[in-house]
């Protein structure tokens, strides 16, 4: 089955600085990469996905990038702010036809804290 | 619009004991999902249900497990008889039906469940 593995685990960064969380995935077959933002409190919210025909998605401060390749996938945010601290996940999932995407594999999380 | 509501939102119960969580989807989403995060690790896939269908349930742990979905509306994870591993977040998330264009899944807030 699928394997996705997160790293950092924790990262800590200033207000304003960047953040990079990367992801490797093990099955080829996957074809669509979410990430989720979990705050304290409250469920995994989808913040930004990609699908395996396309290698970069941007949406205001936060990019995602994909290398089908080498099976990577990075979350980039720029001029971190302190809301932006949570838990970021992020997963990989396939989909053929009219079958949901829902079935997703996870990566273990990172908790970015972004300090004042 | 309401999103997906979990109950309860914390559960402490004793090895042995029967626990029964609920999930109410968003109004009008086919597909009902089940996920669990042990011990701050990955969020892993439990099942998938497609209206009062299960789906896949190739992620639930073992038969002391029953997820139901009567009528196609909410749905009940059941854990009889509970086991300290059971510990862990269990998550619901829903999604509308593919063919209509609905891929992004929204999750609850999770019910924390302890065993003790």
């Amino acid at each position: 089955g699928e394997n996705v593995e997160q790293h950092p685990s924790t990262l800590s960064v200033q207000e304003g600085d960047s953040a990079v969380i990367k992801c490797t995935y093990s099955d080829s077959a996957s074809n669509y990469f979410p990430w989720y933002k979990q705050e304290l409190g409250k469920g995994p919210q989808l913040i930004i996905d990609i699908r395996s025909n396309v290698g970069e998605k941007k949406d205001q401060r936060i990019a995602v990038t994909l290398n089908k390749t080498a099976k990577h996938f990075s979350l980039h945010i720029t001029e971190t702010q302190p809301e932006d601290s949570a838990v970021y996940f992020c997963a990989a999932g396939f989909n053929a036809g009219g079958t949901s995407y829902g079935k997703l594999t996870f990566g273990q999380g990172t908790i970015l804290t972004v300090h004042p | 619009e309401a999103g997906v509501t979990q109950f309860p939102s914390h559960s402490v119960i004793e090895k042995g004991q029967t626990v029964t969580l609920r999930c109410d989807p968003i109004s009008g989403h086919d597909n009902l999902y089940w996920y669990r995060r042990v011990m701050g690790k990955e969020i892993k896939f439990l099942l998938h249900f497609v209206k009062e269908s299960k789906q896949d349930e190739s992620g639930m742990p073992n038969n002391r497990f029953l997820a139901e979905r009567t009528g196609g509306t909410y749905s009940t994870l059941k854990v009889q008889p509970a086991e300290l591993e059971d510990s862990g977040v269990y998550f619901c998330a829903s999604s509308q039906d593919q063919r209509q264009g609905g891929s992004r899944l929204f999750f609850g807030s999770g019910t924390q469940l302890s065993v003790l």
